[in-house]
């Protein structure tokens, strides 16, 4: 149980064109899920909290408006990449709690979006 | 200072060493701590919650000291299979979901034949 999944898997893309990426929780509902990003050969960064049927929470320095995110229901969040430009080719990761389970504390984790833009 | 620091490595240690991480977070207030193990190109998964009282799983073994704010792992018996970067990782609980991780730098291990 547990799964989390993204969509697409890798993405390259031309610099000004607009990225969705989906998050996906399979098995259990998630009412928070989490963006984080993370550039070669560092660590993961949270970039926002997406919390189902409200706006999500940015942290300091990401740009809301640039990274749109969207969690309509209880399986699904989205990130948008807005204008994307060289420097936000990244691999951006996204996680979901399980707040019915066991571990209600633990966050699963997808499998990322390695985004490349030209 | 990061909020998780952690020596980046790599720890270069042959098949059977017993090699050792620690880990210092600056929140006192943190509440729980992890570490994630994450291959190369690949998320991080969960590999063991850290407790007060220390936690030992198989050949992992994690312990907590509040006091000096460090958090330890020991592998011994390492694999091949043992090569990945490890992250230390700190829910400092701070936003609305109450689930806040901050994930050190990670440390590399490559476990040689």
């Amino acid at each position: 149980g547990a799964v989390v999944s993204q969509h697409p898997s890798r993405v390259i893309c031309k610099s000004g064109t607009s990225v969705k990426i989906e998050c996906r929780s399979l098995d259990f509902q998630a009412t928070t899920m989490f963006w984080y990003r993370q550039f070669p050969k560092q660590s993961l960064m949270l970039m926002a909290t997406s919390n189902e049927g409200s706006k999500a929470t940015y942290e300091q320095g990401v740009e809301k408006d640039k990274f749109l995110i969207n969690h309509a229901s209880l399986t699904l969040s989205t990130l948008t990449v807005t204008s994307a430009h060289p420097e936000d080719s990244s691999f951006y990761i996204c996680s979901a709690r399980d707040r019915e389970g066991p571990s209600y504390n633990e966050q699963f984790f997808g499998p990322g979006t390695r985004l490349t833009v030209l | 200072r990061k909020e998780v620091e952690q020596d980046p490595g790599p720890f270069n240690v042959p098949e059977g060493a017993t090699v050792a991480f620690n880990c210092t977070y600056s929140n006192s207030a943190s509440q729980s701590f992890f570490w994630y193990r994450q291959d190369c190109r690949k998320e991080p998964k969960l590999l063991m919650s850290v407790y007060s009282s220390g936690n030992e799983d198989g050949r992992f073994t994690a312990q907590l000291n509040r006091a000096s704010q460090c958090i330890s792992l020991l592998i011994r018996d390492s694999k091949l299979s043992d090569s990945a970067t490890y992250l230390c990782v700190v829910n400092n609980g701070r936003n609305n979901a109450g689930n806040m991780l901050t994930f050190g730098g990670g440390t590399r291990l490559m476990v040689k034949p």
